[in-house]
């Protein structure tokens, strides 16, 4: 069973930083590429960033570039979110999501951790 | 970036009945469309993909169909399970990747 299990979201002030991370089990991580994806409240699901399978090409939302950084480390089948200078649009529940390869369908995806950017 | 637009915002239905939900496109982004089905406090579930293909474990009750601009989504006897907000998504031009604003399927 495909699992992946979003964490380190919470409460941060403007211009703070988090980690998130999301563990993923029950198929093959280093084959697949990964994305998160967030849903700010009464708003439409929008993506945030992608990463390759093998972690080479990661593209951005106009919205996040240079301030987000997306990882993974295949031996550990995590996926990272490194999420700086945060801002009050930022708050969102984030998703990681998989898929097959890239211009694909988001097959899995996670429960979601919460992000609210508030002082 | 491609606008996805999805109509109605909400669609209220009694159980047994047909549901037709429709998404539209900015510019054609051929048959790379995608529904998925979200509960509150869960993650999307993806439903259909390649705008007509079910996805593994979906059931036949779900269809899709369309190509370029405009795409539906038909739910063809509405289960109790089935009430929940639906979401298009294009992934032609990637990235970045867009949805549309969902539609709610509640209970009349």
């Amino acid at each position: 069973e495909v699992q992946l299990l979003e964490s380190g979201g919470g409460l941060v002030q403007p211009g703070g930083s988090l980690r998130l991370s999301c563990e993923a089990s029950g198929f093959t991580f280093s084959n697949s590429a990964m994305s998160w994806v967030r849903q700010a409240p009464g708003r439409r699901l929008e993506w945030v960033s992608g990463i390759s399978s093998g972690g080479g090409d990661t593209p951005y939302a106009d919205s996040v570039k240079g301030r987000f950084t997306i990882s993974r480390d295949n031996s550990k089948n995590t996926l990272y979110l490194q999420m700086n200078s945060l801002r009050a649009e930022d708050t969102a529940v984030y998703y990681c999501a998989k898929k097959v390869a890239g211009a694909a369908p988001f097959d899995y995806w996670g429960q979601g951790t919460l992000v609210t950017v508030s002082s | 970036e491609i606008e996805m637009t999805q109509s109605p915002a909400t669609l209220s239905v009694s159980p047994g009945e047909r549901a037709t939900l429709s998404c539209r496109a900015s510019q054609s982004v051929s048959s790379n469309l995608a529904w998925y089905q979200q509960k509150p406090g869960q993650g999307p579930r993806l439903l259909i993909y390649g705008a007509s293909t079910r996805a593994t474990g979906i059931p036949a009750r779900f269809s899709g169909s369309g190509s370029g601009t405009e795409f539906t989504l038909t739910i063809s006897s509405l289960q109790s399970e089935d009430f929940a907000v639906y979401y298009c998504q294009q992934y032609n031009n990637w990235p970045p990747s867009t949805f549309g604003q969902g539609t709610k399927v509640d209970i009349k």
